[in-house]
C-alpha cells in the first residue's frame, strides 16, 4: 500500500468550474499536509499547506483536511486553464525528519 | 534572491561515469533534501541533511553519496552511473524547525541521461 496516495487523472473540467483533487494517507500521526503544482518540465510549486482539520483558504484555493479519515483535498475554484497541471500532495510523516511523501500526482485538465 | 538553485541543468552520462549535482540556497534555511522524480512515481527522496554538518539516508539512497558543504550548500554524487539513475533531479530547503516551518521550496532541477 502506496503511503500517499492519488488518483492519477487526468481529472478534466471546464473552465469556470471547481476543481476537487484528492489525497488519502498511510500514517496515522501525520502532522503537516502540503500541495504542490507543477507544470511539465518544471520543478513542484508550493500552493498550500495545512495542519489542522478543517479549511483553510487562499484566494481560489481550498484545503481541506480531516486527520480522522486520514484524507486531505484540494479545491479549485473557477478554474482557469492556467491551472492545467499536476497537483503533488505531499504529507509530513516522521517529524524528526521533516522530509516530504509524496503522492504520485493528479493531472488536471482545464477545458476552455 | 536566487532561492534554491541547481547545476547543471541538463547531463548525459555513460555508464559507470561519476558526477556531482550542486544544489545551493540562500533562504538561510536549515535543512537541504535531495528526491529523484521519476515517471507515474512522484518524487522519492535520496538523501537529507537536517542542519548543517549531518546528512542521513532517504527512500532511495543506493548508489549516492551527499555532502553539506556549509549551511547554504548540498551536493549529490553519483559514483558509478547506472541506467536506473536516469531521472530529473530536485533539490529542496526548508527552515525545519516547529510547526509552519516545514514548507519546502525546490530548485529548477537536473535532467540526468545515463546510457
Amino acid at each position: 500500500q502506496k503511503e500517499v496516495e492519488q488518483n492519477s487523472g487526468p481529472l478534466s473540467v471546464p473552465e469556470g468550474a471547481i476543481a476537487s483533487l484528492n489525497c488519502t494517507y498511510s500514517d496515522r500521526g501525520s502532522q503537516s499536509f502540503f500541495w504542490y503544482r507543477q507544470y511539465s518540465g518544471k520543478s513542484p510549486e508550493l500552493i498550500m499547506f495545512i495542519y489542522s482539520n478543517g479549511d483553510k483558504e487562499d484566494g481560489r484555493f481550498t484545503a481541506q483536511l480531516n486527520k480522522a479519515s486520514q484524507y486531505v483535498s484540494l479545491l479549485i475554484r473557477d478554474s482557469q486553464p492556467s491551472d492545467s497541471a499536476t497537483y503533488l500532495c505531499a504529507v509530513i510523516m516522521d517529524t524528526g525528519r521533516r522530509a516530504l511523501t509524496f503522492g504520485s500526482g493528479t493531472r488536471l485538465q482545464v477545458q476552455p | 534572491n536566487a532561492g534554491v538553485t541547481q547545476t547543471p541543468k541538463f547531463q548525459v552520462l555513460k555508464t559507470g561515469q561519476s558526477m556531482t549535482l550542486q544544489c545551493a540556497q540562500d533562504m538561510n534555511h536549515n535543512s537541504m533534501y535531495w528526491y529523484r522524480q521519476d515517471p507515474g512515481m512522484g518524487l522519492r527522496l535520496i538523501y537529507y541533511s537536517a542542519s548543517e554538518g549531518t546528512t542521513d539516508k532517504g527512500e532511495v539512497p543506493n548508489g549516492y553519496n551527499v555532502s553539506r558543504l556549509n549551511k547554504r550548500e548540498f551536493s549529490l554524487r553519483l559514483e558509478s552511473a547506472a541506467p536506473s539513475q536516469t531521472s530529473v533531479y530536485f533539490c529542496a530547503s526548508t527552515f525545519g524547525a516547529g510547526v509552519g516551518l516545514n514548507e519546502q521550496f525546490f530548485g529548477p532541477g537536473t535532467r540526468l541521461t545515463v546510457l
